[in-house]
């Protein structure tokens, strides 16, 4: 199975900062990554899938790059709104399975 | 706006089945371009895929759960089901049911359903 990391597991910022998560995978995957955002007592919520396609509502200060086993998800400019907890997952393998990172929180410096 | 919701007991006893169904509201269940499956995490962790289903009933599974869980779909009632056998306390988690498009990602969730494992 693929498995997937993430770093840092928590990372503490501020409001405007700007904060890179990474994503690593246990081997290549092509594009095939997806990030969520979790905040406490919620449903993860699909942010960005592969191809760097954008929710609809999603603020374009979430961008994610990378292909292969590294990916990042970057947010430009932290808002007060985007402290939260980040999962990446991947949907490369055959047969479908689908893993998620451990996730990344991200809190209030 | 679609809509997904968890239903089913909140408490079950170690080594009986867990089982809880998601109603489906504001679309169809029946779509050719949608999965529809099932997460879980439990407290303070993270998210594992459990399986999920297609329209016509084909269904695949997590291989590690893969002996103990069953999903199904009811497209007269919109909505489709998980059942866990053999339950422990490991299985205590939000159980979550979302939408899965073809290329892979869950793009609707349910609020998540509390399922906790205890005598």
């Amino acid at each position: 199975d693929i498995q997937m990391t993430q770093s840092p597991s928590s990372v503490s910022a501020s409001v405007g900062d700007r904060v890179t998560i990474t994503c690593r995978a246990s081997q290549g995957i092509t594009s095939w990554v997806a990030w969520y955002q979790q905040k406490p007592g919620k449903a993860p919520k699909l942010l960005i899938s592969a191809a760097s396609s954008l929710q609809s509502g999603v603020p374009s200060r979430f961008s994610v790059s990378g292909s292969g086993t590294d990916f990042t998800l970057t947010i430009s400019s932290l808002q007060p709104e985007d402290f939260a907890t980040y999962f990446c997952q991947q949907a490369n393998s055959f047969p479908r399975i689908f893993t998620f990172g451990p996730g990344t929180k991200v809190d209030i410096k | 706006q679609l809509q997904l919701q968890e239903s089913g007991p909140g408490l079950v006893k170690p080594s009986e089945s867990l089982s809880l169904t998601c109603t489906v509201s504001g679309g169809s269940i029946r779509s050719t371009s949608h999965f529809w499956g099932w997460i879980r995490q439990p407290p303070g962790k993270g998210l594992e895929w459990i399986g999920d289903v297609f329209y016509s009933g084909s269904s695949s599974y997590n291989p590690s759960l893969k002996s103990r869980v069953t999903i199904s779909v009811d497209t007269s009632k919109n909505h489709f089901s998980l059942k866990l056998n053999s339950v422990t306390a490991a299985d205590t988690a939000v159980y979550y049911c979302a939408r899965r498009v073809n290329t892979g990602w869950f793009d609707f969730w349910g609020q998540g359903a509390l399922v906790t494992v205890s005598s």
